[in-house]
């Protein structure tokens, strides 16, 4: 079993659309829980980061952290073609510095 | 403020050969890290500088790719010799610290491809 999984998609939603994109993990150790999204021939972004459990609103993104299941989400409220990319979680631990990073689900909105 | 500088972005080299990537990270940043992506998949560290020193290099193929931090600004990545298996993306981020925050800031990446 994968320290992270994440479905790869390819998910295609209409624009406007609510998006949810999730991770599970198996390692207790993580503590703290990151989104990334990363364009087409581009370097990821930070979007979202979490620490505890939770919900934790940005914008039109809303992180949400289940520890007791070890399952993340990432909504995305009323989607633009803008979000279209590839949504990496990631993760770490306490006193760890390694990043631990789901494949990434691919996302299109289409307008 | 300038982002994480890579170069080059592409290179094609048959296998055997050695390739080399130079990563400028952005200013007053002392953590550095290099990743690499394989299509499809989430980046995986390969190393992490701290200043110009080693903080963890486990996931390093040493007997192929070496990495350097002179003066502890610019870094270099080579591979030699190179394997149809390193086709990847190569990213370099940095950080403002080494733990914890979860923001690294990565460049656009070197994508290798080994024929």
């Amino acid at each position: 079993q994968k320290e992270v999984e994440q479905d790869p998609g390819p998910l295609s939603v209409p624009e406007g659309a609510i998006v949810s994109l999730n991770c599970t993990y198996s390692n207790s150790a993580f503590q703290y829980f990151m989104w990334y999204r990363q364009y087409s021939r581009k370097g990821p972004e930070l979007l979202m980061y979490t620490y505890s459990s939770g919900n934790k609103e940005d914008g039109r993104f809303t992180a949400q952290v289940d520890k007791s299941s070890k399952y993340i989400s990432l909504f995305i409220r009323d989607s633009q073609p803008s979000d279209s990319a590839t949504y990496l979680c990631a993760m770490n631990g306490a006193g760890s510095y390694q990043l631990t990073f789901g494949k990434g689900t691919k996302l299109s909105v289409i307008p | 403020e300038a982002g994480v500088a890579q170069s080059p972005r592409y290179k094609i080299i048959e296998k055997r050969q050695s390739v080399a990537f130079w990563c400028n990270p952005i200013s007053g940043h002392a953590t550095l890290y290099w990743y690499q992506q394989i299509l499809g998949q989430g980046p995986k560290l390969l190393i992490q500088f701290q200043n110009n020193g080693v903080v963890d290099d486990s996931q390093l193929p040493k007997d192929r790719f070496s990495a350097e931090r002179l003066k502890g600004v610019d870094s270099t990545l080579k591979i030699q010799p190179a394997k149809l298996e390193d086709s990847a993306v190569y990213l370099c981020a940095s950080s403002l610290e080494d733990r914890n925050t979860g923001e690294l800031f990565f460049g656009e990446g070197s994508r290798l491809t080994v024929l």
